[in-house]
């Protein structure tokens, strides 16, 4: 049972440099969702997508992009990396709205901009 | 716009003891609400939802919410903790009127239980 997998778990990189985050899910779900979480934040959305070849900006979006080709797969870029970045980064799905259903979400990505 | 208010960033109990993690919202219209917990090291998973059907929510490990409109609260109870219960929980807030999607979450809560 893999569920949500993201790629890479942890990642060092410096100020100016890119980097894209993968996140896979095997369960058919159409939505799937990137957030952020830092200590005493919660949780913030970044960008979401309701379905193949659909993206769509979430709470804080500016520095980063997304794709969503596939229905699987959702990748989460950054440009140009900041150490404002540096978060844990969850990817999530649902088979239906975040609004109604339950959020699976992966394991977490954790990044550090020196 | 919604948002939610978690009372308290650390929450220590005694095993044994009532667990009483509190939850406040603010919303233009019907909420939907929800309890989700982060193991350490682990993504969140959901305890239990409340979507407008029976305002008192069971969920799983013995938790459960009651939402109350009056005091626009969701607080999240357990009648007797357990060691395994330690964690972060996060309340979040959706829109139910079709609004844009995504959750709203708290700031967390950590729960400590004192053996």
């Amino acid at each position: 049972n893999a569920g949500v997998t993201q790629t890479p778990k942890f990642r060092v990189l410096k100020t100016g440099q890119s980097m894209t985050l993968l996140c896979a899910q095997d369960m058919n779900h159409e939505y799937m969702y990137w957030y952020r979480q830092d200590p005493g934040m919660g949780l913030r959305l970044i960008h979401y997508s309701v379905g193949e070849g659909t993206t769509a900006k979430g709470e804080v979006p500016d520095g980063y992009n997304v794709s969503r080709l596939k229905k699987q797969n959702f990748l989460l870029g950054l440009e140009s990396a900041a150490p404002s970045q540096t978060s844990v980064y969850f990817c999530a799905s649902t088979e239906i709205r975040a609004n109604t259903g339950e959020l699976f979400f992966g394991e977490g990505s954790r990044l550090t901009v020196l | 716009a919604q948002s939610v208010t978690q009372l308290g960033s650390h929450v220590s109990v005694s095993e044994g003891a009532l667990v009483l993690l509190r939850c406040n919202y603010s919303s233009s219209v019907p909420p939907y609400l929800f309890w989700y917990v982060q193991y350490p090291n682990q993504g969140l998973q959901l305890l239990l939802k409340y979507t407008s059907a029976a305002t008192l929510v069971k969920g799983i490990n013995g938790f459960e919410a009651e939402f109350k409109k009056s005091e626009t609260s969701f607080h999240l109870t357990k009648p007797s903790a357990h060691m395994s219960d330690a964690a972060e929980y996060f309340c979040a807030v959706s829109d139910s009127g079709g609004g844009a999607d995504g959750l709203t979450f708290g700031k967390g809560t950590h729960l400590i239980i004192q053996p």
